[in-house]
């Protein structure tokens, strides 16, 4: 099974902010790698895919990059509706597997 | 509007079983695989379980593997997930997901429904 390491597990930042939040797999999975945003009591929403590309509707705020086994999201100009839980996930191969997740909390 | 709403879930005792749903409107649902993904209260999401559109490739989280059935009925444009043997940690929101893209088994997801809680509990 392929295991995706995301760290911080938290991370605590001001509006205005730049953050990065980084995901490692444990074998090569391309770029096959999205980005989910949740936030309390809502279901996960999908920010990038392919490791890179922009969901429709999603502001270019959020960014993707990686191959193979590292990724990063990085969100620029933090507002208040950014503070939330992000998860990465590969959908290389089965059994599809998620990051434990980044707290974004305001500082 | 794509549209996937659970159901079945409750309050179940160890050992026994429960069938949860997700109705799909708003697309052709023959043609995207679907899942199944749970998060257990204070906790990060897992994936349980996938399926393609044709029923062809099923996957499995090593924590459900022999317990835990999908299937999809086309003509109830329906996905299931027939959970047996159930234990404490098991506990959880359970969502369906439609994955991206058309015809296609690894895909991304979107969108995610708004999930059933299974609570087991004696």
């Amino acid at each position: 099974d392929i295991q995706m390491t995301q760290s911080p597990s938290s991370l605590s930042a001001s509006v205005g902010d730049r953050v990065t939040i980084t995901c490692r797999a444990s074998q090569g999975i391309s770029n096959y790698l999205a980005w989910f945003q949740q936030k309390p009591g809502k279901a996960p929403k999908s920010l990038i895919y392919a490791a890179s590309s922009f969901q429709s509707g999603v502001p270019s705020k959020f960014s993707g990059s990686g191959s193979g086994t590292d990724f990063t999201l990085t969100i620029t100009s933090l507002q208040p509706e950014d503070f939330a839980t992000y998860y990465c996930q590969q959908y290389y191969s089965y059994p599809m597997t998620f990051g434990q997740g980044t707290r974004l909390e305001i500082k | 509007e794509v549209q996937l709403v659970e159901s079945g879930g409750g309050l179940v005792q160890p050992g026994r079983s429960l069938r949860l749903s997700c109705a799909a409107s708003g697309f052709t649902f023959d043609d995207y695989a679907m899942h199944w993904v749970r998060q257990a209260p204070g906790k990060g999401l897992e994936w349980v379980s996938g399926i393609s559109w044709n029923s062809g490739s099923i996957g499995y989280a090593d924590s459900v593997k022999g317990r835990f059935t999908i299937s999809r009925d086309s003509a109830k444009n329906s996905l299931y997930l027939q959970m047996n043997s159930l234990r404490a940690e098991d506990t959880a929101l359970y969502y369906c997901a439609k994955v991206a893209a058309a015809r296609t088994v690894y895909n991304w997801f979107d969108p995610w429904g708004q999930g059933t809680l299974v609570t087991v509990s004696s």
